[in-house]
């Protein structure tokens, strides 16, 4: 089955600084890969996602990018501000069908005033 | 984006006793709904797959019989934790998609406290 690693699982930075975080994947028909954040005891929130046929994509101050060779994928934050702090989660779908994803073990990111 | 609504958001209930989770998708039909489990601090684990009119699929480990779920409607899927133990307690979260784009929506999540 699908093995999404995700790398690292807690980070610190300044706020004003940049945080990026890595996932990997196993399954080369995974086609899609979204990234949610989510607050402690919310809901996942989709924040960026990217499909196989792009390699990167930016949406303000966050940006995905994606090594389909290779199977991995990163998030990027720039400029980064407390209210980003937050866990993230990484996923890939499973194969190229429906909303099964498999997920990253999680990024509890920390942006320290 | 579309809603996705899960109730309630607390529970809290004695141990044996049976307590009974909500996912609704508000503003889309969802043949598929999917429930996960989520420790403190620790990432989503897809407990199983909620098909309409259908059994549900489960994830290897997940006991059946301990967690019933039911999908009868198009926008309704339950989740019925049977027989609650403290080691259930947990955070459940449902999720729904929209097929033809993949994305995937989740509800506010049910935190479960077995006494």
């Amino acid at each position: 089955g699908e093995n999404v690693e995700q790398h690292p699982s807690t980070l610190s930075v300044q706020e004003g600084d940049s945080a990026v975080i890595k996932c990997t994947y196993s399954d080369s028909a995974s086609n899609y890969f979204p990234w949610y954040k989510q607050e402690l005891g919310k809901r996942p929130q989709l924040i960026i996602d990217i499909r196989s046929n792009v390699g990167e994509k930016k949406d303000q101050r966050i940006a995905v990018t994606l090594n389909k060779t290779a199977k991995h994928f990163s998030l990027h934050i720039t400029e980064t501000q407390p209210e980003d702090s937050a866990v993230y989660f990484c996923a890939a779908s499973i194969g190229n069908t429906g909303n099964q994803f498999y997920f990253g073990t999680g990024t509890s990111l920390t942006v320290i005033p | 984006g579309a809603v996705v609504s899960q109730h309630p958001s607390r529970v809290i209930c004695k141990s044996g006793t049976s307590v009974k989770i909500e996912c609704r998708s508000l503003d889309f039909q969802a043949t598929t709904m999917f429930w996960y489990r989520q420790f403190p601090k620790q990432s989503l684990m897809l407990m199983a797959t909620s098909n309409e009119g259908s059994k549900a699929t489960y994830e290897q480990g997940v006991e059946k019989d301990k967690f019933l779920i039911n999908h009868a409607s198009l926008t309704l899927s339950t989740l019925t934790v049977t027989s609650a133990h403290p080691e259930d307690s947990s955070f459940y979260i449902c999720s729904a998609g929209i097929s033809n784009t993949g994305e995937l929506f989740f509800g506010e999540g049910s935190r479960l406290t077995v006494l």
